[in-house]
């Protein structure tokens, strides 16, 4: 059964503190690794990860993807107050059509 | 135009009711998708469209009926609900894999409907 797990599953920071999240997955054709951001309603869309050990980074947010040990990292750094969200992590499969396999999400809680 | 939009943003029901969720894109996306979400959990797939074809079914019971009339529309209706499927339902679009770079395959989410069975 494929399956994508999130840790953890609550943090909760103060502002100017770094976070990590953590997704491991275990999946059958995998094809890439996404993160998105939920704060109330529609997920956006932050990273999209192919290639092992390239990390890819927008402003304070940075990802990273170890296909051999099947997870990948998000890094906030700096954070404030409107980082607060669900943090999801997907993995895209292809099963006749694509689908993105969710992670439970990590709700993340950044005080002032 | 970067935009899924889903209709109506709120929606409440009885169990004898049929209802329909309409959501639209213009981005030229060939394959769209309806994703249910409970609170506090993460969106589970429904059913998948590629090139106006339904590609993935998963295995949702009939009291909901997708529907792809055109490449830019996507509806779901729903008859003889339970309160159990009182959910965010979520409509996504993007390119098929293969069609283009892998990076422009990335989900488009709309806002989603609340969707409340009395």
């Amino acid at each position: 059964e494929d399956k994508v797990v999130q840790s953890p599953l609550s943090l909760v920071v103060h502002e100017g503190d770094t976070v990590t999240l953590n997704c491991s997955y275990e999946v059958t054709n995998f094809r890439s690794l996404l993160w998105y951001k939920q704060e109330k309603k529609a997920p956006t869309f932050l990273f999209m990860l192919t290639s092992s050990g390239i990390e890819k980074k927008s402003g304070r947010l940075s990802s990273i993807l170890d296909k051999k040990e099947l997870f990948s990292i998000l890094n906030i750094t700096a954070t404030q107050t409107g980082d607060s969200a669900v943090y999801l992590c997907a993995a895209q499969i292809i099963q006749g059509a694509q689908k993105l396999v969710f992670g439970q999400g990590t709700r993340l809680t950044i005080n002032p | 135009d970067t935009e899924v939009t889903q209709t109506p943003k709120h929606l409440v029901m009885g169990m004898t009711n049929k209802k329909s969720l309409k959501c639209e894109q213009h981005m030229g996306h060939r394959a769209m998708y309806w994703y249910k979400q409970k609170a506090k959990k993460p969106p589970e797939l429904m059913f998948v469209y590629s090139y106006e074809k339904l590609s993935i079914n998963e295995s949702v019971p009939s009291r909901f009926s997708p529907e792809c009339p055109n490449s830019s529309l996507l509806n779901l209706h729903l008859h003889a609900l339970q309160p159990e499927d009182s959910a965010l339902y979520l409509c996504a679009s993007n390119t098929p894999p293969g069609q283009t770079t892998q990076t422009n395959e990335k989900l488009f989410f709309g806002s989603g409907t609340q969707l409340s069975v009395l």
